[in-house]
């Protein structure tokens, strides 16, 4: 059973287009979601997080939305550059009651063309 | 300069001998953790530590063993390699201070098995 369902697989978007990708999750004592940035040949980097007490955080060209009775959030990626061109990923845990592992979605890739 | 660190990034081995991918970081930080990732897939977790002495296993059931002597230090080894282990293995860390769940990843070890 995945917890953590995320869409769409892959992604194409035109430069200065905006770019989204959503996840759903199941768990409602995930309190932590963060979303990962992973280029080839390298490992995940934190690009932006957000706590269920807010409903939105903006950080640069990067905004999660977030919305808990629905049990999803989405990351909106602004006038997107060739340079965003990469595999993301949503991710969830739980945080104070639990041990703060992190459960990953399937990824999207992301083609940001010309 | 704080990091993660992993070795061999790159690893082609025959089937049976014995392997141990190597993860260091400077970063003081208690909790580690190692996951696997398939080609342009999610990630699983498959053993973490919350401090020396401190092994547990993650969610995805592995065949390697993991040990953490020093808190700097957290070795992953497969005893008898075999074709199903071919995959990308990632370290990561994280601290268990302030309010921050946020997990530093490794380049991590693209691991072949023939």
């Amino acid at each position: 059973q995945q917890q953590v369902k995320q869409s769409p697989q892959s992604l194409i978007v035109q430069k200065g287009g905006i770019s989204i990708i959503n996840c759903a999750y199941e768990n409602t004592a995930f309190d932590y979601f963060p979303w990962y940035q992973q280029f080839p040949g390298k490992g995940p980097a934190l690009l932006i997080a957000i706590r269920p007490d807010v409903s939105e955080k903006k950080e640069g060209r990067f905004t999660i939305s977030f919305n808990k009775s629905a049990k999803q959030f989405s990351l909106h990626i602004m006038d997107s550059q060739p340079g965003d061109s990469a595999t993301y990923f949503c991710a969830a845990s739980v945080g104070r009651a639990g041990s703060y592992q992190l459960t990953f979605g399937k990824g999207t890739k992301l083609s940001v063309i010309p | 300069e704080a990091d993660i660190y992993q070795t061999p990034r790159y690893l082609v081995i025959g089937t049976g001998k014995k392997i141990t991918l190597e993860c260091s970081q400077t970063m003081g930080h208690d909790k580690m953790y190692w996951y696997q990732q398939d080609p342009g897939m999610e990630l699983h977790l498959i053993h973490y530590s919350y401090g020396v002495n401190s092994t547990e296993k993650g969610d995805l059931s592995s065949e390697s063993t993991v040990s953490r002597i020093r808190t700097e230090h957290f070795p992953l080894t497969l005893e008898s390699a075999r074709p199903s282990h071919t995959s990308q293995y990632l370290c990561a860390s994280r601290s268990s201070s302030g309010q921050g769940n946020e997990q530093f990843f490794g380049p991590g070890t693209r691991l072949t098995v023939l």
